[in-house]
C-alpha cells in the first residue's frame, strides 16, 4: 500500500541555521508534490509545488527538492527563525486529479 | 479577499447524536475538499467535490457519513450517528482547479463523548 513518512521525531535547530525537512514514499508514482504549513489550531498553508518532471524549486529562503528515484523530496528552510516554528506536511498528488495523500507531519523548532 | 470559512470552529456532543459542518469556498473555487486530520497526523480526504459533483467520495464511510454541494458552493458534511472514535478535526480545503494550490479552513473540531 501506498506509504508516506516525514520525519517522525520534532527537529529542533537553532535559529540561523538551514532547517532540512524529509518526505520518502513508497509504492507511489506523484506527478507532483506540495509542502504545507500548519500552525496550532490553524489549517494548512501552501508553501510550494513541484512536479516530477522538476529536480528543485526555491521561493525567498525556502528551497524544495524531489528524487522521483529515491522517491524522496527534501525541504530546505535556509537562514531559519523562531516565527518557521510550526509542523510541515508533504502531500503528494497523481495525475490531475487534484487529490492529495498526506505525510504525517513533522514539527520543527526554531530557537532563538 | 476571505478565505475558506468554517462553521463552527468547536463542536462537543455525545455518541450517537447527529453534527453537521459547514464550509463556504473561496469565489470561484470550483473544487472542494474535506479532510479529516487526526492529532500528530496529516489530513486525510473524505470526499472531493468539482462544481456540485461529488469525483471521489471512495474514503468517506457512507453508513454514517454523508455530504452535499449544492449549487456548486456552499458544502455541508454530517455525520449521524457520532462515534467516539469520530472525534477529529475536520478540515475544508477548495482549490481554482484540480491540481493546484488548496486553500485551506481553520477546520472544526469535533469531540465526541
Amino acid at each position: 500500500s501506498q506509504k508516506i513518512e516525514q520525519n517522525s521525531e520534532a527537529l529542533n535547530i537553532q535559529e540561523g541555521k538551514t532547517a532540512t525537512l524529509t518526505c520518502n514514499y513508497t509504492n507511489y508514482s506523484p506527478a507532483y508534490l506540495q509542502w504545507y504549513r500548519q500552525d496550532p489550531g490553524r489549517g494548512p498553508v501552501f508553501l510550494l509545488l513541484i512536479r516530477e518532471n522538476e529536480k528543485e524549486k526555491r521561493k525567498e529562503r525556502l528551497k524544495v527538492t524531489f528524487d522521483t528515484t529515491l522517491k524522496q523530496s527534501l525541504f530546505h528552510i535556509t537562514a531559519s527563525q523562531p516565527a518557521d516554528s510550526a509542523t510541515y506536511l508533504c502531500g503528494l498528488g497523481s495525475g490531475n486529479t487534484g487529490k492529495l495523500i498526506f505525510g504525517q507531519g513533522t514539527t520543527l523548532q526554531v530557537k532563538p | 479577499e476571505a478565505g475558506v470559512v468554517q462553521s463552527p470552529r468547536y463542536k462537543i456532543i455525545e455518541k450517537k447524536q447527529p453534527v453537521a459542518f459547514w464550509c463556504n469556498p473561496i469565489s470561484g473555487h470550483n473544487t472542494l475538499y474535506w479532510y479529516l486530520q487526526n492529532l500528530g497526523q496529516g489530513p486525510e480526504l473524505l470526499i472531493r467535490y468539482e462544481n456540485e459533483e461529488a469525483v471521489d467520495d471512495s474514503q468517506l464511510p457512507k453508513d454514517r457519513f454523508s455530504a452535499e454541494r449544492l449549487k456548486g458552493v456552499d458544502s455541508t458534511l454530517k455525520i449521524q450517528p457520532a462515534e467516539l472514535g469520530d472525534s477529529a478535526v475536520y478540515l475544508c480545503a477548495t482549490s481554482e482547479g484540480r491540481a493546484g494550490e488548496q486553500f485551506f479552513g481553520p477546520g472544526t473540531r469535533l469531540t465526541v463523548l
